[in-house]
């Protein structure tokens, strides 16, 4: 079955836009995570989704949301891109939400803001 | 919170050798999961093994095992018979129950032919 899958690959956007990432997750998964990859700060979570409902968010500026949508496809939306938002932007799927559910990423979008 | 240490930031290992990455956590949660994710270069996160908390035994797949010391905080990673496929990004990572991952910040394996 088809696996995780983000769009786009790459953006280029300038400092000031907002940018809309994809997420669909593996068909009949209900959760999606979403975190942010960066030489510095590492891997850091943003938020999950889970029938369309934010469960838990990160430790990220109000500028940063996401919805799901009721065929659990997930976007996450920046807004006023900053050059530190420059990263790789992975998404999750799992069948259900809780710790002992394997979580299936996806390739990443690899945003760049300039 | 928690938070996963890697003091490796890179390690290479001869093939068909045996490499051991380290990873310590620290938690205050009763229950949860430890992971290695392996990021090649296509940057999807493959995962590699994981270990339930609550399991004394050290959970194997194949070439890869874990030695888990639940007192210790300490969560390592054996490739054994290392292959060249095997070269990537791994990193360890912790789940609670809020179900984020907390990740480490990687340890960078080259295997040498």
């Amino acid at each position: 079955k088809a696996g995780v899958t983000q769009t786009p690959r790459y953006l280029i956007k300038t400092r000031g836009q907002q940018v809309t990432l994809s997420c669909s997750p593996i068909s009949g998964h209900r959760s999606v995570s979403w975190y942010q990859q960066t030489p510095g700060q590492g891997l850091q979570f943003l938020f999950e989704y889970f029938s369309e409902t934010q469960r838990n968010k990160g430790n990220f500026p109000g500028r940063f949301s996401g919805r799901q949508f009721s065929n659990s496809r997930s976007e996450m939306n920046v807004s006023t891109l900053e050059l530190g938002d420059s990263a790789l932007y992975l998404c999750a799927s799992s069948l259900r939400t809780g710790l002992n559910t394997e979580a299936f990423f996806g390739q990443g979008t690899r945003l760049t803001v300039v | 919170a928690q938070t996963v240490t890697q003091s490796q930031p890179e390690m290479s290992v001869q093939e068909a050798e045996t490499v051991t990455l380290s990873c310590t956590y620290d938690t205050s949660e009763s229950d949860y999961y430890l992971f290695w994710y392996k990021q090649p270069p296509s940057r999807q996160m493959i995962l590699v093994i994981r270990q339930e908390a609550y399991k004394q035994q050290n959970a194997t797949e194949n070439r890869f095992s874990v030695n888990f010391q639940k007192a210790a905080k300490s969560f390592s990673l054996k490739i054994s018979d290392s292959q060249l496929g095997d070269a990537a990004m791994y990193f360890c990572a912790s789940r609670n129950t809020g179900n984020q991952f907390y990740f480490g910040t990687g340890t960078s394996l080259t295997v040498i032919p």
